[in-house]
């Protein structure tokens, strides 16, 4: 079945300090991976996205990794912002299909 | 150039009753995407078109339709509400609908917030 889990579900931290966010599938055939910010009530925007051969790819301060052998991703961000605070969503596209998989998310909250 | 338009923000209706949801993608754009996301969830996909044909159909039951117009924009529909039918939902759009591209990138618009009571 082609599932995509992430972890934590949520996450609090100081603004300022560094967090990675956690992303594990089983999709297949895989195409491609993404990691899309949504705020609340409003539509995700994408952050990366990587296929599989790239191991790592930076957007400002938020960088990707994916290890495509183990089929886990991360999310890294440095430095957090309290605008960062969001939902961060991790996206996995099937190979010869129109299909996008769709992780539950983790809740980032960044405190002052 | 706007992104992705969708319309209206939020809808209020009650169980029974039938919605239409509406969305504009980014110009040059002829695939559309529609995505069903409950709170605390991610997006659940619905249908796509491309061409103004159906390429994709998730696990939804036929209460469901939608269809595209020769401008490239979307309608979804939902008759018979259930109160487990609100929702945000989502329209995506992108450049091509075929899975050819891995880049292929979708674009959300703001999502429409549905409350059936």
């Amino acid at each position: 079945k082609n599932q995509v889990e992430q972890s934590p579900q949520s996450l609090i931290i100081l603004e300022g300090k560094n967090c990675t966010l956690q992303c594990n599938y089983t999709v297949s055939p895989f195409s491609n991976l993404r990691w899309y910010k949504q705020d609340t009530g409003r539509g995700p925007v994408s952050l990366t996205i990587m296929t599989f051969s790239e191991n790592t790819k930076s957007n400002g301060r938020y960088t990707a990794t994916l290890d495509a052998d183990t089929k886990q991703s991360s999310l890294h961000i440095t430095a957090s912002q309290l605008s960062d605070s969001a939902s961060y969503i991790c996206v996995v596209r099937i190979e010869n299909g129109n299909k996008l998989v769709f992780g539950a998310g983790t809740i980032l909250r960044v405190k002052s | 150039d706007a992104g992705v338009t969708q319309s209206p923000t939020h809808l209020i209706k009650t169980r029974g009753q039938h919605v239409t949801l509406r969305c504009s993608p980014i110009s040059g754009h002829k695939s559309v995407s529609w995505y069903q996301q409950v709170l605390g969830q991610g997006p659940q996909f619905i249908f796509q078109y491309y061409e103004k044909e159906e390429r994709g159909r998730g696990n939804f039951p036929d209460r469901f339709s939608a269809r595209q117009f020769p401008n490239y924009s979307s309608e979804l529909n939902v008759n018979a509400l259930l109160l487990g039918d609100s929702a945000l939902y989502l329209c995506a759009s992108s450049a091509v609908g075929a899975a050819n591209s891995a880049y292929n990138e979708q674009f959300f618009g703001p999502g429409t917030r549905l409350t059936v009571l």
